[in-house]
């Protein structure tokens, strides 16, 4: 069975770094995608950025570029997405989802999905 | 970016009805077109890929249709564990969700 499970939920406060977890079970992880999605209260969710544990290759969504980081462990299965400097309009649900790619460059319709972390970023 | 746009945003019905949602992109998906569902403090769940293809496991009272830039929903009789909240996502250019449409009680 797939499964994504997430880190917790976590309050930060303006400025604050921040590192959440995606760990990955029950398939082959290096060879899927897996992405990072933002849903705002209220809002559809809306795709952050991609990596392909494999070679690492990562796509960005051109508004979170340089907003956000991601990464990936083959070692232990598992993705993160990193603020350096966190601000209130980061405060979201976050989910990781593994991606099923009709293409190399990714894009892809999303199979399975973690629990979501929910993000607050108060001072 | 490719834009999606659902109509409508709230749609009231009750159990038994028919009910069919549309969905519109900004450009051709060429069919790359999925659906999902999603419960409230649940992460949403992939329903239909490729526009019409059911995932395994999800009711066949579920159904999609559609190509180009047109794209329909169609629950055949709805069930008290359909009203939820249901999201296209185009996938022939990276990704983008609809905005949703939200299936509530009559």
């Amino acid at each position: 069975e797939v499964q994504l499970v997430q880190s917790g939920a976590e309050v930060k406060k303006p400025g604050e770094s921040l590192r959440i977890s995606c760990k990955a079970s029950g398939y082959n992880f290096p060879y899927y995608w897996v992405a990072w999605v933002r849903q705002m209260p209220g809002k559809g969710p809306e795709w952050m950025a991609l990596i392909y544990p494999s070679d690492s290759d990562i796509r960005y969504k051109s508004s979170f570029q340089g907003q956000v980081s991601v990464s990936a462990d083959k070692s232990t299965n598992t993705v993160y997405l990193q603020w350096s400097s966190l601000k209130a309009s980061d405060t979201a649900m976050y989910y990781c989802a593994r991606g099923k790619a009709r293409a190399p460059n990714g894009d892809c319709r999303f199979d399975s999905w973690g629990q979501g972390t929910l993000v607050t970023v108060s001072s | 970016d490719i834009q999606m746009t659902q109509s409508p945003s709230i749609l009231s019905a009750s159990v038994g009805d028919r009910v069919t949602i549309t969905c519109r992109a900004s450009q051709s998906l060429s069919g790359w077109l999925a659906w999902y569902q999603q419960k409230p403090g649940k992460a949403p769940k992939l329903l239909i890929e490729e526009a019409s293809s059911l995932r395994s496991g999800v009711p066949s009272r579920f159904s999609g249709s559609g190509s180009g830039t047109e794209f329909t929903l169609t629950i055949s009789s709805l069930q008290p564990e359909d009203f939820a909240t249901y999201y296209c996502q185009q996938y022939y250019s990276y990704s983008t969700f609809g905005q949703g449409t939200e299936v509530e009680i009559k």
